[in-house]
């Protein structure tokens, strides 16, 4: 099946840095990727939604300065968190979609859990 | 944003099947209902998708109404191991097919 790699699993970082998190398709091209937030006993919230070559576009209320996306290639799509906050701390999880439109699944990667001290 | 509504939690005695509803009163002809689970601090995990017709596959079966406004996933024989969040989604039909997640079903398996 549709593999969907996530890294790094855990980071802890100091408030003021910024976070890199990469979401990989490793064995099929990825036309759409999705970034989701997971809050502790809540469910997943959709950030944003990332085409390759083309500027990602965000949900409501969530801020593109700060949740910098980038969808470089068919396999690759990037999340980074700037200047993070103790806020920021959350659960984040990447999906993919290939090219069968909304008759294909999203596959999820494993999540990333972002602690900023 | 999510079209879906389901009950907060289920109990299932283990060996026996589970059901899970889902109501998604304002679907659009053209948009599929799709379940994931998931299991603590793990990525959602595909189940079973479909559009009209009801579906099987190795993990569960799909039943959609007639009319389309509600679903119910069937896990035929619960394990322990099936103890997750079940979600219902409605795949938007507009604008990159976003997904968006509801507030799921804790579905707790017990032997």
């Amino acid at each position: 099946g549709a593999v969907v790699s996530q890294h790094p699993s855990r980071v802890i970082c100091k408030s003021g840095t910024s976070v890199k998190i990469e979401c990989r398709s490793l064995d099929f091209q990825a036309t759409t990727m999705f970034w989701y937030r997971q809050f502790p006993k809540k469910s997943l919230m959709l950030m944003a939604t990332s085409n390759e070559g083309s500027k990602a576009t965000y949900e409501q209320g969530v801020e593109k300065d700060k949740f910098l996306i980038n969808h470089a290639s068919l396999t690759l799509s990037t999340l980074t968190v700037t200047s993070a906050h103790p806020e920021d701390s959350s659960f984040y999880i990447c999906s993919a979609t290939g090219t069968g439109g909304r008759n294909s699944p999203l596959h999820f990667g494993n999540g990333t859990r972002l602690t900023v001290t | 944003d999510a079209k879906t509504t389901q009950p907060t939690s289920m109990d299932c005695a283990e060996g026996r099947a589970a059901n899970l509803p889902c109501n998604h009163s304002t679907i659009s002809g053209n948009e599929y209902v799709y379940w994931y689970r998931q299991i603590h601090s793990q990525g959602p995990q595909y189940i079973i998708h479909g559009l009209k017709n009801n579906e099987t596959n190795e993990m569960a079966s799909l039943i959609i109404t007639e009319d389309r406004k509600s679903s119910t996933l069937i896990l035929p024989h619960a394990t322990l191991r099936d103890t997750a969040v079940y979600y219902c989604i409605v795949r938007v039909g507009n604008n990159f097919n976003k997904f968006y997640f509801g507030s799921g079903t804790k579905l707790n398996v017990k032997p």
